[in-house]
């Protein structure tokens, strides 16, 4: 079975500071996606970010960064001097059927970020 | 770049009614899901086409859901009989099949069932 988990349900910073948002997946297949989605209160799902298994490079983009770990089955994003309009809900999801099948991404329960000015 | 589009944003309704949404993909995306998603919690797998075939449907669509994508390009999800617990926002996405699994979302439903 797979299952992704985000441990932190809410996370409150002061604006400039640095924040790490956790994930951690279990699947048993060998090849797989993972992603990060932004929900602002509007209710929209961005898509931000998506790594494949066999792909272990960490990625920045700006004040975001991603730390993908196999060893330890984590996706760990971080933003750097947070900013108010960083506030809003991040989801980490994962899919497992590439290639032809079905795709659906199997999302964690997210975290809600709220920075403060 | 037209992105994925959902009518209507909000839906309010009586217990018992049948409801009716309408996604329309981002052009060229061939493959098309539904999801649902309630308060506090992350989006729940529902239903996914590819072109107009339906190849895979979540347990948790009961037997009062139906979702049809009759030429390959919008589609439609129902509500028959609609429940108190049916309440959530529900979410569509589409993707390309071409290298990319990404899924792009558009601003979902959010049906309130009084």
């Amino acid at each position: 079975a797979q299952k992704v988990t985000q441990a932190q349900t809410e996370i409150s910073v002061v604006e400039k500071e640095d924040v790490t948002l956790d994930c951690v997946y279990e699947t048993r297949d060998t090849t797989y996606y993972l992603f990060w989605y932004k929900q602002p209160p509007s209710g929209e799902l961005v898509f931000l970010i998506r790594r494949n298994s066999f792909d272990e490079q960490n990625e920045i983009s700006g004040r975001y960064s991603w730390n993908f770990q196999k060893s330890t089955s984590s996706f760990n994003f971080t933003i750097t001097a947070s900013q108010v309009v960083d506030s809003a809900v991040y989801f980490c999801a994962l899919t497992t059927n590439y290639g032809g099948s079905q795709g659906n991404l199997i999302f964690g329960k997210g975290t809600k970020l709220s920075v403060k000015p | 770049d037209t992105g994925v589009s959902q009518d209507p944003r909000h839906k309010i309704t009586k217990r018992g009614q049948n409801v009716t949404f309408r996604c329309d993909p981002i052009s060229e995306h061939n493959r098309l899901y539904w999801y649902r998603q309630t308060l506090g919690q992350g989006p729940e797998f529902l239903t996914y086409f590819q072109n107009e075939a339906q190849l895979e449907k979540s347990r948790l669509l009961s037997d009062r859901f139906s979702a049809e994508r009759p030429k390959g390009s919008f589609s439609t999800l129902e509500i028959q009989r609609t429940e108190q617990g049916d309440s959530a926002m529900y979410l569509c996405a589409s993707s390309s099949p071409w290298g990319s699994e990404t899924q792009y979302f558009g601003p979902g439903t959010r049906l309130l069932v009084l």
